[in-house]
């Protein structure tokens, strides 16, 4: 199994901040890997795949980077709708979610 | 656009079966994967398997796939799932998902529904 590590757990920001958000896979995933938001409630929604590829509507704030084993997520000037949970997604064997970075408002 | 929801029991007694359906609109079940994903209250994401629209062929978690089966109904455009002998650790908000054809991410998903295993 490939396991996925995220981190920070929580991660406290302000409006306009730029934020990182990391996630380290326990075997190489090449660029499988796959960015979600989550807001309480609701069900998850897909933000970045194959590790930068932007999906259809997502603001252009938001990109993603890495490759193998290390990823990042990065929202360069946070904005009220991002305070939520991220989660990081392998697809390169099966699926595995990493355990999630929640952002709140400092 | 792809729409999907699920619906099933909300209460399974423990050691009995729990069975839920997703009913798909906007597109055929056939030629895409689709996929069950869990998320118990307060915790993170886990995939329980997917299964393939066309043929019916699954793969599931291996952490539960003596326990997981995965079935199609083309003509109703819909696909179920079966957790066999739950207990209270299998609580959780059931969603279910479509993977995408481009990659195995999963880009629509159902609203969700809670599944509570008690007596």
């Amino acid at each position: 199994d490939i396991q996925m590590t995220q981190s920070p757990s929580t991660l406290s920001a302000s409006v306009g901040d730029r934020v990182t958000i990391t996630c380290r896979a326990s075997q190489s995933i090449y660029t499988w890997l796959a960015w979600y938001q989550q807001k309480p409630g609701r069900a998850p929604k897909v933000l970045i795949y194959e590790t930068s590829t932007l999906k259809t509507g997502v603001p252009s704030r938001f990109s993603g980077s890495g490759s193998g084993t290390e990823f990042a997520l990065t929202i360069s000037s946070l904005q009220p709708d991002d305070f939520a949970t991220y989660y990081c997604q392998q697809y390169n064997s099966y699926l595995t979610f990493g355990q999630g970075t929640k952002l709140e408002i400092k | 656009q792809v729409q999907l929801q699920e619906s099933g029991p909300g209460l399974v007694i423990p050691s009995e079966t729990l069975s839920l359906t997703c009913t798909v609109s906007g597109g055929s079940i056939s030629g895409s994967y689709w996929s069950w994903i869990r998320q118990p209250a307060g915790k993170g994401l886990e995939w329980l398997g997917r299964i393939f629209g066309t043929t019916g062929t699954a793969n599931y978690n291996p952490s539960l796939k003596s326990r997981v089966t995965m079935s199609i109904d083309m003509s109703k455009n819909q696909f179920s799932l079966k957790v066999t002998s739950v207990t209270a650790a299998d609580t959780a908000v059931y969603y279910c998902a479509k993977n995408a054809p481009s990659g195995w991410y999963l880009d629509y998903w159902g609203q969700g529904t809670l599944v509570t295993v008690s007596s």
